[in-house]
């Protein structure tokens, strides 16, 4: 069945700090892999999508994500985390059918002071 | 420009209880889609509408009902509503039918089932 995992439920970084937020994903083959930013009391909003080439991809707001194909991975990582970056993020891949998006479980980022 | 706008913000039914859940998509995107978000979960995938067709469904039952009208808003309905309908319903609008690429979502109706 098709899935997107996300092991890590919650996440505390030090403002400044780097943070990295793990997925990985089981499709028969490669899916459109995205990551989303869900803050409190708002809708989903787009950080980035890969769909092919370079496997590098850079986002809104600093973040950027790296596809390893060896891993079924789709790691979102940012240098250094701004307490605004506090959020739910969540993980999504798309069949190349074009016909489900399917959603990890969210990894909730806190920041520290 | 507006986004995709939802209404209510917020529900409160008891079960066995209809409820209906609107979604305006952003002006020019055509295909609309539905999401529930329970609480700790990402959301999932309900039903996909284009140019007024369902052309997409989950693994929801057949309590769960949608459509879309000519300007191509739309509308979710649960009817028999359980504790566990309790969730975030979201909505999501895009250009076309294979555009799930570029979904953008609304911030959501939050109904709560007691």
């Amino acid at each position: 069945a098709q899935s997107v995992t996300q092991p890590d439920i919650h996440i505390t970084v030090s403002e400044g700090a780097s943070l990295e937020l793990r997925c990985n994903y089981s499709y028969g083959a490669t899916p459109y892999l995205f990551w989303y930013v869900q803050s409190p009391g708002q809708g989903l909003q787009l950080l980035l999508k890969y769909f092919s080439g370079d496997t590098l991809v850079q986002g809104i707001k600093g973040f950027e994500a790296e596809f390893k194909r060896s891993q079924s991975s789709f790691n979102l990582r940012k240098p250094s985390v701004h307490w605004s970056d506090a959020a739910e993020y969540f993980c999504a891949a798309l069949n190349t059918g074009f016909q489900k998006l399917v959603f990890g479980t969210g990894t909730r980022l806190l920041v520290s002071p | 420009d507006a986004g995709v706008t939802q209404s209510p913000t917020h529900l409160i039914k008891t079960r066995g209880q209809q409820v209906t859940l609107r979604c305006s998509p952003i002006s020019g995107h055509k295909s609309v889609s539905w999401y529930q978000q329970v609480l700790g979960q990402g959301p999932q995938f309900i039903f996909q509408y284009y140019e007024k067709e369902e052309r997409g469904r989950g693994n929801f039952p057949d309590r769960f009902s949608a459509r879309q009208f000519p300007n191509y808003s739309s509308e979710l309905n649960v009817n028999a509503l359980l504790l566990g309908d309790s969730a975030l319903y979201l909505c999501a609008s895009s250009f076309g039918q294979r555009t799930l690429i570029e979904q953008f979502f609304g911030p959501g109706t939050r109904l709560t089932v007691l």
